[in-house]
Order: C-alpha cells, then structure tokens, then sequence
C-alpha cells in the first residue's frame, strides 16, 4: 500500500482562496516531499521538509510536519488558475540515518482554482 | 522539466514487441529512477539506480528491464511479458544523500494497439 494518502483526492476553490491538502504516513521518515504535476506533464518538485522540522515556507506554500501524527500539510495561500495542478505527497522512509532516494508517492491531490 | 529528457514523447507499440524508452540527465545526478503513472493514480517506482553499472528493483520491476551504463543515461525496456504496458512512465533523478528531492523528466505516454 501506499506510503502517503492524500486528504482531499480533490478539491475545488475559487481564486484568492487558500487550499489545503494533507498527506498521512506510516513508517518513520528521513524527510517528506510535496510535488506538483499539471495534466500530462511530469512532476515539479515544491519543497522538501525534514523530520525535525515542523514547518517551512516558500513563496506562496507553507508546509506543516508532525511526526507524532505521521502527518503533513501543505497551504497554498491566495490561490490562483495557475495553481491548477495534481499534488503528491511522497515519503523518505527511515533506514537507520541512511537515505537511499526511494521515495514513496501518494495518490495525489487533484486542485482546481476557478478564476 | 530541468536537466532530464525523455523520449520519445509519445510511443505506440503492438502487442508481443519489446520496446525501449530512452531517459538522459545533465544534471551530474548520482540516482536515477523510473516510474510509472496510471489515469487518476499516483507514482509506483519499477527500477532505481543508485550509481553507474548497479540498479535495483523497485515495486513493480516484473516485466521490465534497464541499463545503466552511463551516468547521464537510464533506458527503460518494457518487454513483452508486461501485461499491461499501457501508462505513462516517468524518469527522474536525484543527489543521492539527504537532500534527494527529484528532478522529473516530461513523460513519456506508451499505449500498446
């Protein structure tokens, strides 16, 4: 099964609304993932948050992480159409201290922003 | 799509013919990685290399094959014992190490007549 699980599988906002998606885990991880894919388009990486973090920000994206929950948001703040796109959680699972790159993706969370 | 390029974009094979899906990076990335993507569904991993000449499976291998050679290059071979090829299939690559977020080439969509 899956690593990550996507909450909504779809969401639909207007314009300068902000959007959240959140993401649940099973195993420990090294650090977690958010990605972005438009429609038949490979995926675009957004940001990466560790597992002793708690939160990060990029631009418009602010990332939270609880590691007691095994769980994950991202908030697209002021969203905009351009924001239309599919969105992937994926995990860095926890092997002693040692990453091997094998990223586990979720389902993904379908955004659409209506202008 | 960064660094990475996939080709052909766009690829019809009939049924019973191996066919080879080519995936080239200049980033200077260690990792490399093959994915595939079914309508509606996320990323399941089919093979990952970690350096030139060793690769491992990942979780659906059965039924495809790779080289890797060449750092920069990671071909994909979909054979015929794939039952149901029929996807989009994605190449990435990485640092290896901590801070391994992947750079992913554009696709390629692969439908067998």
């Amino acid at each position: 099964s899956q690593q990550g699980e996507e909450d909504p599988q779809a969401l639909s906002i207007q314009e300068g609304e902000n959007a959240t998606m959140n993401c649940s885990y099973k195993t420990s991880i090294n650090n977690l993932q958010w990605y972005r894919q438009n429609s038949g388009r490979g995926l675009v990486h957004l940001i990466l948050i560790r597992s002793n973090e708690r939160e990060k920000h990029s631009g418009r994206l602010r990332v939270t992480l609880d590691t007691s929950k095994k769980s994950s948001s991202l908030l697209i703040t002021a969203s905009r159409a351009a924001d239309t796109a599919s969105y992937f959680c994926a995990t860095d699972p926890y092997r002693g201290g040692t990453s091997y790159g094998k990223l586990t993706f979720g389902q993904g969370t379908i955004l659409t922003v209506h202008p | 799509d960064g660094g990475i390029t996939q080709s052909p974009k766009y690829l019809f094979r009939k049924e019973g013919q191996n066919v080879t899906l080519s995936c080239e990076q200049n980033l200077n990335h260690d990792a490399m990685y093959w994915y595939r993507q079914d309508p509606g569904q996320g990323l399941r991993l089919i093979y990952y290399s970690q350096i030139v000449n060793d690769f491992q499976k990942g979780d659906i291998a059965e039924g495809y094959s790779v080289s890797r050679e060449k750092k920069e290059s990671f071909p994909l071979t979909v054979t015929s014992a794939q039952k149901n090829p029929t996807a989009f299939y994605l190449c990435a690559s990485s640092w290896a190490g901590e801070y391994n977020e992947q750079f992913f080439g554009p696709g390629t969509r692969l439908t067998v007549l």
